[in-house]
C-alpha cells in the first residue's frame, strides 16, 4: 500500500445521498484505476485515468463518475448511492511501459 | 468477452507441500501475466509477474506461462500457514489504453498445519 492512500476507509451512507471516495498517490504514476470487489464477481473496473483530466469508463461505470485534476488524486463519485453499490472499492496505480498495478488499502462502503 | 478463469477452491494443501494454482485466459494478444495475493479484508498484493513462456522463480514462488495453451500457473513450494489467502490471476488486456488488466475471481488457498 506504500504510496497510495484511500479515504475514507469505511463509510456508511443512506440511499440517494452523494458519496465521494478519494485516492491519493505519491508515486507520480500516470495511470489510475477504480475497482469494486464483490463476492462472486472478483475485481471489476469502474473507471480509469490515463492522465490529468483524461478518464474513461470501465465495465461497470453506470452510476459512477470520476475526476482527476492533479496527477496524485483520483476521485470516484456516486451521484446518488444505491444499495447495489455497497462494496469494497480499491484504487490502483500503474506506470507505463509495465502493466503491473499496485493497490491502495480499499474503502468499505455500505449503502443502507 | 475477454476472460480469466480460475478454480475458486478452496484448495487445501498440507504445510510443507507444493501448492499449485492454475489460470486460463481468453485474450490471445495478452503479453503480461500477474499473480496477486489477497488476505481476507486486505488489498491485492502483487507477488509475481511473467512475460515470457517458461518458468520464473522468486524464492518459494514459481510462475509458469504457456502462451500456446493460454495457461498460467503459480507454484508455492514449502507451503506455510501464512500462504493461506486468495490468489488472483491477472492478464493485461491486449491493445487497450492505460494498461488495463483483467482479473480472475481468485482461488482460495488454505494451508493446513
Amino acid at each position: 500500500d506504500a504510496g497510495i492512500t484511500q479515504s475514507p476507509r469505511h463509510k456508511v451512507t443512506e440511499t440517494g445521498t452523494p458519496v465521494t471516495l478519494r485516492c491519493h498517490q505519491t508515486e507520480n504514476h500516470r495511470y489510475m484505476y477504480w475497482y469494486r470487489q464483490d463476492p462472486g464477481h472478483g475485481l471489476r473496473l469502474i473507471h480509469y485515468s490515463y492522465g490529468v483530466k483524461d478518464t474513461d469508463k470501465g465495465e461497470v461505470s453506470d452510476g459512477y463518475s470520476v475526476s482527476r485534476s492533479k496527477t496524485e488524486d483520483f476521485l470516484l463519485t456516486l451521484e446518488s448511492a444505491t444499495s447495489s453499490q455497497t462494496s469494497v472499492y480499491f484504487c490502483a496505480i500503474s506506470e507505463p511501459p509495465g502493466h503491473e498495478q499496485y493497490f491502495g488499502p480499499g474503502t468499505r462502503l455500505t449503502v443502507t | 468477452q475477454k476472460e480469466v478463469e480460475q478454480n475458486s477452491g478452496p484448495l487445501s494443501v498440507p504445510e510443507g507441500a507444493i501448492a499449485s494454482l492454475n489460470c486460463t485466459y481468453s485474450d490471445r494478444g495478452s503479453q503480461s501475466f500477474f499473480w496477486y495475493r489477497q488476505y481476507s479484508g486486505k488489498s491485492p498484493e502483487l507477488i509475481m509477474f511473467i512475460y515470457s513462456n517458461g518458468d520464473k522463480e522468486d524464492g518459494r514462488f514459481t510462475a509458469q506461462l504457456n502462451k500456446a495453451s493460454q495457461y498460467v500457473s503459480l507454484l508455492i513450494r514449502d507451503s506455510q500457514p501464512s500462504d493461506s489467502a486468495t490468489y488472483l490471476c491477472a492478464v493485461n488486456e491486449a491493445y487497450s489504453s492505460a494498461s488495463k488488466i483483467i482479473f480472475g475471481s481468485g482461488t482460495r488457498l488454505s494451508i493446513r498445519p
